[in-house]
């Protein structure tokens, strides 16, 4: 069972607006949302987190909100910039990010300039 | 430091043969996760350390697959037998503490 969701496989965004990545789980225990990004033949780096504690986290040009009610959150980068064109994993995690990480299946972010 | 890395980048084998994978953590990282990456897949989680204690085994890892972390420092995952099925990316990552962990750039295996 995909208990982390990306439902879109690929978005693409013209440069300077602003892009949007969802995502949606269904497990109730998990506490902690990251988000990570990956370019071709690197490991996923680490982007940005959250807390079920909270709804909103900012950092730089990029923020995420959570909506714990409707299990779902989401990545906003604004402005979007060529070097963002990379795949992006929403993961999440129980006891406040003590445990394991589950991964959905990555959204293909593409900037066109 | 120069973050997590692993050993080979790549590796093609025979189906049937045995493979050893080696990562090597940043330094002062007291877990160590392994992860495994197949096409279109986010990473799924195999198994973790804290030190040398392997605390947790997905019920992905089969019989055929077994990881170590000796004295808490780098640590291999072998894979007995491979079958064409193994053919994955295979990632590490450690971390003080869980969030925000850094990965390494993989292992390809291919199985043929």
């Amino acid at each position: 069972d995909q208990q982390v969701k990306q439902n879109s496989p690929s978005l693409s965004v013209q440069e300077g607006r602003i892009s949007i990545l969802n995502c949606d789980y269904t497990n109730s225990m998990f506490d902690y949302f990251l988000w990570y990004k990956k370019y071709p033949a690197e490991g996923p780096t680490f982007l940005i987190s959250i807390s079920s504690i909270k709804d909103k986290n900012e950092d730089g040009r990029f923020t995420v909100f959570l909506n714990k009610s409707a299990k779902h959150l989401s990545l906003h980068i604004v402005p979007s910039q060529p070097g963002d064109s990379a795949v992006y994993f929403c993961a999440a995690s129980a006891n406040f990010g003590n445990e394991k990480l589950t991964f959905g299946t990555g959204t293909r972010l593409t900037i066109i300039p | 430091d120069t973050g997590v890395s692993q050993d080979p980048r790549h590796k093609i084998t025979k189906r049937g043969q045995n493979v050893t994978f080696r990562c090597d953590p940043i330094s002062e990282h007291n877990r160590l996760y392994w992860y495994r990456q197949t096409l279109g897949q986010g990473p799924e989680f195999l198994t973790y350390f804290q030190n040398e204690a392997q605390l947790e085994k997905s019920r992905l890892l089969s019989d055929r697959f077994s990881a170590e972390r000796p004295k808490g420092s780098f640590s291999t995952l072998e894979i007995q037998r491979t079958e064409q099925g193994d053919s994955a990316m295979y990632l590490c990552a450690s971390s003080a503490r869980t969030y925000g962990y850094t990965f390494g750039s993989g292992t390809r295996l291919t199985v043929v």
